[in-house]
């Protein structure tokens, strides 16, 4: 059963804390990438990987880090250095980049206090 | 600046009647354009994609591209309350995807 998977489901942490979502992918997609959802807000890009061991920035790159060391995975930090981490979090993945469908795992919701 | 635009609605149409959506985009080379559909608290979820100018239909999911007025549209027939959700319209602008912020669709019982 292919699909793409996150984890946890709810996470809450302190302010400070650094925080690592799981974002894992069994349809030998190439590319992944990492969005953030706001109320009212479109989806903004975070990063993004095209291959293995390579990833590039996205719109909102600032506070967050990531790794792509297996082909199936690509977790996100979200650190003490992200202002305002509170948030809907989509991990998604495709073929290719650009012209390619993305598909979405169903989400990690980040509440920090 | 790199854009899609949507109504943000709530657009509201009658249980049964067609429900028409609309999204423009700022990219003239955009080549690839997809629609999603996303429930309150949930993740997006493909519905359609469209690559050529024209119509291309999937049940009663129609979507509709002009490359030349750089519009994009989706039509629901015969909509139904469980089509009540937030509809995302996605372009591809280089190797990214841009999406636009989504129309709040409300089908009345």
């Amino acid at each position: 059963d292919g699909g793409i998977t996150q984890s946890p489901k709810y996470l809450f942490r302190k302010e400070g804390q650094n925080v690592t979502l799981s974002c894992e992918q069994n349809l030998n997609h190439d590319a992944m990438y990492w969005y953030r959802q706001d109320p009212g807000q479109g989806l903004r890009l975070i990063y993004y990987s095209q291959i293995v061991n390579d990833f590039q920035k996205g719109d909102i790159a600032e506070g967050y880090s990531v790794s792509r060391e297996k082909k199936e995975s690509f977790p996100l930090t979200v650190t003490s250095a992200q202002k305002n981490p509170t948030a809907f979090y989509l991990c998604a993945s495709s073929a290719g980049t650009g012209t390619y469908e993305q598909y979405f795992g169903p989400g990690t919701r980040l509440t920090v206090t | 600046q790199k854009e899609v635009e949507q109504n943000s609605g709530p657009l509201s149409v009658p249980e049964g009647a067609i429900a028409s959506l609309n999204c423009t985009y700022s990219d003239r080379v955009s080549q690839s354009f997809f629609w999603y559909r996303q429930y309150s608290g949930k993740s997006p979820e493909l519905i359609m994609s469209i690559y050529s100018n024209g119509d291309k239909e999937d049940g009663r999911f129609t979507a509709q591209l002009n490359k030349a007025s750089q519009y994009v549209s989706l039509l629901i027939r015969d909509s139904q309350p469980s089509d009540s959700a937030t509809y995302l319209c996605a372009v591809n602008m280089g190797d990214k995807i841009i999406f636009g912020k989504g129309t709040r669709l409300h089908i009345l019982p």
